[in-house]
């Protein structure tokens, strides 16, 4: 079975605290990405990032960082410092070598109050 | 600039109507694809599209029609048959399908509520 599971629902933390968005995920694919998206309330997704099955490098961008581990199969993203502005929902999504297609978690609504 | 629009942004049907969201991309994109969202989920592919003239069932296609006669557009009609087609629609394309490397662009959406 191919799945993606975001199991938070949604967080609601205040502003300046860090905040870990977790991910977990299911394939028999050998080779696989794995992407992060953001909805923000009006609705467009933005891509976040994407992250090849052989890299197994944690990436940061400025206050988001991503932590991928392979043993565990879970791809977790962390916001440091959060702002209000980052107040969204977040997609983990799975894009196995095998489909093409992407298998998408069910997202994590997060709330930063100011 | 370069995108992808979906109109309208808002749209209302009546129980029985078939309706139609347009969904054009400049990104010179050979893929395209339609989501279905409903409150508090995930996306679920409704159609998607390789190439002009092609497109494939995703997910839940049930209820629904596409086309791809040219490369910038991919429209798709919610028919009558759809038993609950009140939702945000999101149209997406990709370089390619053909590869799990490419992301994905999203158009703005259309939330379409059926009265």
């Amino acid at each position: 079975a191919q799945k993606v599971t975001q199991a938070q629902t949604e967080i609601s933390v205040v502003e300046k605290e860090d905040v870990t968005l977790d991910c977990v995920y299911e394939t028999r694919d050998t080779t696989y990405y794995l992407f992060w998206y953001k909805q923000p309330p009006s609705g467009e997704l933005v891509f976040l990032i994407r992250r090849n099955s052989f890299d197994e490098q944690n990436e940061i961008s400025g206050r988001y960082s991503w932590n991928f581990q392979k043993s565990t199969s879970s791809f977790n993203f962390t916001i440091t410092a959060s702002q209000v502005v980052d107040s969204a929902v977040y997609f983990c999504a799975l894009s196995p070598d095998s489909n093409y297609q992407l298998i998408w978690g069910a997202g994590t609504k997060l709330i930063i109050k100011p | 600039d370069g995108g992808i629009t979906q109109s309208p942004k808002y749209l209302f049907r009546k129980e029985g109507q078939n309706v139609t969201l347009s969904c054009e991309q400049n990104l010179n994109h050979d893929a395209m694809y339609w989501y279905r969202q409903d409150p508090g989920q995930g996306l679920r592919l409704i159609y998607y599209s390789q190439i002009v003239n092609d497109f494939q069932k995703g997910d839940i296609a049930e209820g629904y029609s596409v086309s791809r006669e040219k490369k910038e557009s991919f429209p798709l009609t919610v028919t009558s048959a759809q038993k609950n087609p009140t939702a945000f629609y999101l149209c997406a394309s990709s370089y390619s399908s053909g590869s799990s490397y490419n992301e994905q662009f999203f158009g703005p959406g259309t939330r379409l509520t059926v009265l």
